[in-house]
């Protein structure tokens, strides 16, 4: 079945470092993919998405292509701040289903 | 709108008692969803309503009973819970699959739910 493996966390960066949070995929057909965040006590916010091969997503910041062989879709940003401590969700969803499937979650936390 | 609402924002309920889970979205999506999230894990999907019609049940147990009333609200109907179903309760909301739908999903900020 449709799967998503993201790297373990926490990880633990100091302000203005640069980010990379790895995240593969197995799936059938061609996929959408997202990243998610959730701050703390809050629920689950889209960061981006990419729905077709080579796409770029990009939102405050935050960047992830969708490389379809590699099957990855990494997420990074070039300078994190202490407001991005969260947990991030690499996610996907088969072609016309309804099933989001999520990774495990990485939480970030930056230091100043 | 972009937004999906959930009330209550906390509740905590004894093993006997009934509560009722709300969440509404004015998006224009005809699709909608509870998960349930644990501590530290990635949310888990329980239903699926798609056009007002329950499309999805993950096995869930009978003592959550989900309902969709209309288009914009979804409910979920707790009885009978037990300490375990302890965690936060997610809705969500995107368009229903198809040829330009990419199952977007936009979520609620959750409800607490503590079972004592």
């Amino acid at each position: 079945g449709d799967s998503v493996t993201q790297m373990e966390g926490p990880v633990t960066l100091s302000e203005e470092a640069f980010l990379t949070i790895n995240c593969t995929y197995t799936a059938t057909g061609y996929p959408s993919l997202f990243w998610y965040v959730q701050y703390p006590g809050e629920g689950l916010q889209l960061l981006l998405k990419a729905t077709k091969a080579d796409d770029k997503g990009s939102n405050k910041g935050f960047e992830a292509t969708y490389r379809k062989e590699t099957t990855s879709f990494h997420l990074e940003k070039g300078s994190v701040q202490v407001s991005d401590s969260a947990v991030y969700f690499c996610a996907l969803s088969a072609s016309y289903g309804n099933k989001l499937v999520f990774g495990a979650g990485t939480i970030l936390r930056v230091k100043s | 709108d972009t937004e999906v609402t959930q009330t209550p924002k906390h509740l905590v309920m004894g093993m006997t008692n009934k509560k009722s889970l709300k969440c509404e979205q004015h998006m224009g999506h005809r699709a909608m969803y509870w998960y349930k999230q644990k501590a530290k894990k990635p949310p888990e999907l329980m239903f699926v309503y798609s056009y007002e019609k329950l499309s999805i049940n993950e096995s869930v147990p009978s003592r959550f009973s989900p309902e969709c009333p209309n288009s914009s609200l979804l409910n979920l109907h707790l009885h009978a819970l037990q300490p375990e179903d302890s965690a936060l309760y997610l809705c969500a909301s995107s368009h229903p699959p198809g040829p330009s739908s990419y199952n977007e999903q936009f979520f609620g900020p959750g409800t607490r739910l503590t079972v004592l």
